[in-house]
């Protein structure tokens, strides 16, 4: 069945580590979404990619990195420069401004 | 103010009740989309709607474009419906309320 596939689903990370959360889609999307997702805040666009090798930042960019080297798949770096990671991190895909498909998501937690 | 606001925050209910969600918003917008995450994080898209009302199954989410309004009801509702209703506009992007957490008890 076609969908997203985001890996893994719980990740933890030691101060001054960099992690990638991996996020799949076989929907043969263009477009791909990273949101961060804290209690009682909507969610939060990070990065944002609408075609192959290119991407955009979202509202809450810094500290993050994103590549988009090919359709399917969008991972998501979150770099040491972020200071508060720990998180609900959600990937979206749509096929150019409609509906999004999202992922099950991967709790990031500090050490 | 968030561009995009829900209410009620958090819901209770017994199962069998009718209820509802709103949302509210400021911007201008293509499209609106209800959401529905459960407690593994998941989220579901239900609705997607530019005008008027549309239904599937006992969920039924309707949208007044001039006074930038939208209701999501649930009729019957069943414990396994308890989840976090979120809203959301499409504008330039996509813009999201803080969602409902819903609770139905047996």
């Amino acid at each position: 069945d076609g969908g997203i596939t985001q890996s893994p689903k719980y990740l933890f990370r030691k101060e001054g580590q960099n992690v990638t959360l991996s996020c799949e889609q076989n929907l043969n999307h263009d477009a791909m979404y990273w949101y961060r997702q804290d209690p009682g805040q909507g969610l939060r666009l990070i990065y944002y990619s609408q075609i192959v090798n290119d991407f955009q930042k979202g509202d809450i960019a810094e500290g993050y990195s994103v590549s988009r080297e090919k359709k399917e798949s969008f991972p998501l770096t979150v770099t040491s420069a972020q200071k508060n990671p720990t998180a609900f991190y959600l990937c979206a895909s749509s096929m150019s401004r409609g509906t999004q498909h999202f992922g099950d998501g991967t709790r990031l937690s500090i050490l | 103010k968030n561009e995009v606001e829900q209410s009620p925050q958090n819901l209770t209910a017994q199962e069998g009740e009718f209820i509802t969600i709103n949302c509210s918003y400021s911007v201008g917008i293509s499209a609106l989309h209800w959401l529905q995450q459960h407690p593994g994080g998941g989220i579901v898209s239900l609705f997607m709607l530019s005008s008027g009302k549309k239904k599937h199954g006992r969920l039924i989410a309707t949208i007044n474009i001039q006074e930038k309004h939208s209701s999501l009801h649930i009729t019957a509702s069943h414990p396994r419906d308890s989840a976090v209703y979120i809203c959301a506009v499409s504008g330039s992007r996509l813009t999201f309320g803080e969602g409902t957490q819903l609770t139905v008890n047996p």
